[in-house]
């Protein structure tokens, strides 16, 4: 299985800064006949399920605020919000589907507010 | 609006069955692939399950195949999980999501709320 990481498990960053948070993959995730990177981003806030960010590593969903951005090629990929908000603090996760059906994801990054 | 909603959810000793049930709505649900992820209390994710519109693609964890089953039913928008010989390991808040690839997991938007399972003696 491909293994995702992510780093740092956890930061603190003060409201209407940039936060920014890795996911290595332990091989790449980059198909390259379609030249799309396998990776998504998610968001869970407490008590509440995930919900989707970003996928093909760049592709913001619909209704995302833009101060979410996905970017990233092959094995190294970032999450940046910029202008950090209180309604940010949660949990991020980060998700390989490049190694379908094994799919997998990072450990989890808690955002907080500083 | 697109809603999935979980139910089932228990506690049950190691050893035990439980069979956990989505209810879709707000879209064609026979359109879609629908897998379970779950979450073990303060831990990650890890997908479980996968199932295609027609069920003619289904895959599982290494962790729960053998014991675990996914089945739907269309007519009644309805996705199950029966999951046999419960281990504690597999304590978790279980999710439903669905899924636009027709060839294994891809992306999971939206997921349900999720439904408790508790494996314990």
């Amino acid at each position: 299985d491909i293994v995702m990481t992510q780093s740092p498990d956890s930061l603190a960053v003060s409201l209407g800064e940039r936060a920014t948070i890795n996911c290595k993959s332990s091989q790449s995730v980059l198909y390259s006949p379609n030249n799309k990177n396998y990776l998504a981003w998610y968001q869970q806030k407490p008590g509440q399920p995930p919900k989707l960010l970003i996928h093909w590593a760049s592709t913001r969903e619909s209704g995302v605020p833009d101060r979410f951005s996905g970017s990233g090629s092959g094995t190294d990929f970032t999450l940046t919000i910029t202008g950090l908000q209180a309604e940010d603090v949660a949990v991020y996760y980060c998700q390989q589907y490049y190694d379908t059906p094994s799919t997998t994801f990072g450990q989890g990054t808690r955002l907080e507010i500083k | 609006e697109v809603q999935l909603v979980e139910s089932g959810g228990g506690m049950v000793q190691p050893g035990g069955s439980l069979r956990l049930s989505c209810a879709a709505s707000g879209f064609t649900f026979s359109s879609y692939s629908m897998n379970w992820v779950r979450q073990a209390p303060g831990k990650g994710l890890e997908w479980v399950s996968y199932i295609t519109g027609r069920s003619t693609k289904i895959y599982y964890a290494d962790s729960v195949k053998g014991r675990f089953t996914v089945s739907r039913d269309n007519a009644k928008n309805s996705l199950y999980l029966q999951m046999n010989s419960l281990r504690v390991e597999d304590t978790a808040v279980y999710y439903c999501v669905r899924d636009e690839s027709g060839d294994g997991p891809n992306w999971f938007d939206p997921w349900g709320q999720g439904t408790l399972v508790t494996v314990s003696s």
